[in-house]
């Protein structure tokens, strides 16, 4: 199975900064990675695809990047409604794996 | 709008079975990968199992030899059938589908609950 590993588990930030989240995969996965979003009591919702396309509607201050093992989430400019757990995905093969999550907190 | 609605959850005891139930409208689930993924309470997302538009089908090991995933086209409805369940299997049940070009899930469910608990 493909191990997904995300960092760092949880970060605190202010409204207006700049948050990074990296995942990283026990073996290369092309770009098939998605990051999704999810607060609490609700079902997670899709932001990004194959590593770098956001889905339609998501705001641009979110974006991906990355191949291969190495995949980065940044979210710019830090609005009150991102807080929230984050959560990579492989998409090559099965078993699907997603990693642990990203908990962003309010500084 | 396009909506995924599951149902089914509840308690049952350890060794019990439950079906759960996945109901789609706005969208035709048949044309598209659906999958299920659970998540305990406190605990990140697992995923479960999958079903092609082809009937091929998918599972996590922990979950492989007691649960079947299938999809019904008449009644536009996605299942779990869930035998031999233990407290491993308490959680939230989320169907989803895997609309885009890969297998990243653009529409989800609301969720259901299972617990397995005697």
């Amino acid at each position: 199975d493909i191990q997904m590993t995300q960092s760092p588990s949880s970060v605190s930030a202010s409204v207006g900064d700049r948050v990074t989240i990296t995942c990283r995969a026990s073996q290369g996965i092309g770009s098939w990675l998605a990051w999704y979003q999810q607060k609490p009591g609700r079902a997670p919702k899709l932001l990004i695809y194959t590593a770098s396309n956001l889905l339609r509607g998501v705001p641009s201050r979110f974006s991906g990047s990355g191949s291969g093992t190495d995949f980065t989430l940044t979210i710019n400019s830090l609005q009150p409604e991102d807080f929230a757990t984050y959560y990579c995905q492989q998409a090559t093969s099965f078993p699907l794996t997603f990693g642990g999550g990203t908990k962003v907190y309010i500084k | 709008e396009v909506q995924l609605v599951e149902s089914g959850g509840g308690l049952v005891q350890p060794g019990g079975s439950l079906r759960l139930s996945c109901a789609a409208s706005g969208v035709t689930l048949s044309r598209k990968d659906m999958h299920w993924v659970r998540q305990a309470t406190g605990k990140g997302l697992e995923w479960v199992s999958a079903i092609g538009t082809a009937g091929d089908t998918y599972y996590a090991g922990s979950v492989k030899g007691r649960f079947t995933i299938s999809r019904e086209s008449a009644n536009n409805s996605l299942y779990l059938q869930m035998n031999s369940l233990t407290s491993e299997d308490t959680a939230v049940y989320y169907c989803a589908r895997a609309g885009l070009s890969s297998d990243s899930f653009d529409i989800w469910g609301q969720g259901t609950m299972v617990t397995v608990s005697s």
